[in-house]
């Protein structure tokens, strides 16, 4: 069966501190990945995506992705957290192919806490 | 400026009420979605619609309907039948076959 897995349900850091939010997926084949991130009571805000190609990818706010096949998984980082960024991280997998639903399948989600 | 625009942000529903929650979008994008989204559970796909006219159950579709008669447009209906409809409900639309989601800001139910 298709599935997300996040491990870590709750991260604290200190601001300045690097990060890494881990996800894990089950899927037939390589999928398009993604990592959103949603502030309380807000929607869901895009961080990256992984097609194809290079496989550590850059998004915005200063993240970054590294897709390693061998472990299906899709773990962000970020080298120095800003107490800006707590929020819920959703790591999220999508169907590779041209006829592409879009839908996605989310993992549970990872509440991060900035410590100042 | 281009977006997804979900109203209300927040309803109160006495039991045994139906309720519609209204998503609009002006991004021109062919598919739309709704999600629920519950503590710790991430978010779960109730219906999508990849062109007019037209709508897919997703994997908790129970209890809800919706249609999809402008392109523009996919209300959800949250019906009595739905037997624990508190949640967080977020629409989502996408190029078709782009992958990526774009998503509105969130209606909150709450059932009296």
């Amino acid at each position: 069966a298709q599935s997300v897995t996040q491990p870590d349900i709750h991260i604290t850091v200190s601001e300045g501190a690097s990060l890494e939010l881990r996800c894990n997926y089950s899927y037939g084949a390589t999928p398009y990945l993604f990592w959103y991130v949603q502030s309380p009571g807000q929607g869901l805000q895009l961080l990256l995506k992984y097609f194809s190609g290079d496989t550590l990818v850059q998004g915005i706010k200063g993240f970054e992705a590294e897709f390693k096949r061998s472990q299906s998984s899709f773990n962000l980082r970020k080298p120095s957290v800003h107490w800006s960024d707590a929020a819920e991280y959703f790591c999220a997998v999508g169907a590779p192919s041209s006829s592409n639903t879009g839908k996605l399948i989310f993992g549970q989600g990872t509440t991060l806490q900035v410590k100042p | 400026d281009g977006g997804i625009t979900q109203s209300p942000k927040y309803l109160f529903r006495k039991e045994g009420q139906n309720v519609t929650l209204s998503c609009e979008q002006n991004l021109n994008h062919d598919a739309m979605y709704w999600y629920r989204q519950d503590p710790g559970q991430g978010l779960r796909l109730i219906y999508y619609s990849q062109i007019v006219n037209d709508f897919q159950k997703g994997d908790i579709a129970e209890g809800y309907s919706v249609s999809r008669e402008k392109k523009e447009s996919f209300p959800l209906t949250v019906t009595s039948a739905q037997k624990n409809p508190t949640a967080f409900y977020l629409c989502a639309s996408s190029h078709q076959g782009a992958g990526e989601l774009f998503f509105g800001e969130g209606s909150r139910l709450t059932v009296l």
